[in-house]
């Protein structure tokens, strides 16, 4: 059964630091991966998505990686604003059909 | 568009009581998600609908939920009797089957069982 684990849990960093969220996944053999932004009281918001044969995504200041292989994925958050603060969530679609989520990075940037 | 809709967006019901979530898609999606997120577990699917018709529910807790869509532009969630236990922000989502990665969620219904 696909288990899909985000560290760390919550993350605190002052405006203008550069960040990595970790994601990893115990089965490779995946479709896709997802990067979500949820803020409080919210749905989510889809950010980033990386195709099982891709190696990494860009938008702006995010940038997603892929390692099917081993089994993680990194989302990089360059010059961190006060308005990044949210909940990161990071998902895998294993069967082209529903998305098996991780808990979740609790993200704040400070100004 | 004005994106997924879901009704209510709290709910504060006492134990036993039947509860209705409700949700209306993205005009043109054809796939329907219902997700479960709590502090414990996280988000977790429920149940999924192609075209109207219920794909894969195994991720329905009990026989106590239920959920239906009678046609393309609407479905319910529903748990009778409701427990403390049920208590969490319910999200309904909408894609196309086409394009199943690309799930527009809706704002939650968070459920308070008391």
């Amino acid at each position: 059964k696909q288990e899909v684990t985000q560290i760390p849990a919550a993350l605190s960093v002052p405006e203008g630091e550069n960040l990595v969220l970790n994601c990893s996944f115990t089965d490779s053999a995946i479709y896709n991966l997802q990067w979500f932004r949820q803020d409080p009281g919210k749905g989510l918001t889809s950010l980033l998505l990386i195709q099982s044969s891709q190696r990494e995504q860009t938008s702006g200041r995010l940038n997603a990686s892929l390692d099917k292989s081993s089994g993680r994925s990194t989302l990089y958050i360059a010059a961190s604003q006060p308005g990044d603060s949210a909940t990161y969530l990071c998902a895998v679609d294993q069967a082209g059909t529903a998305l098996i989520f991780g808990k979740g990075t609790t993200l704040s940037v400070s100004s | 568009d004005a994106g997924v809709i879901q009704s209510p967006r709290h709910e504060v019901t006492e134990m036993g009581q039947e509860v209705t979530l409700r949700c209306k898609p993205i005009s043109g999606h054809n796939s329907l998600f219902w997700y479960r997120q709590t502090m414990m577990r996280g988000l977790e699917l429920l149940i999924y609908f192609n075209n109207n018709v219920p794909i894969d529910d195994s991720g329905m807790p009990e026989d106590r939920f239920s959920a239906k869509m009678p046609n393309a532009s609407f479905s319910t969630l529903k748990i009778q009797p409701s427990e403390p236990r049920d208590s969490a922000v319910y999200f309904c989502a909408s894609s196309l089957v086409a394009s199943p990665e690309t799930q527009y969620f809706g704002p939650g219904t968070r459920l308070l069982v008391l």
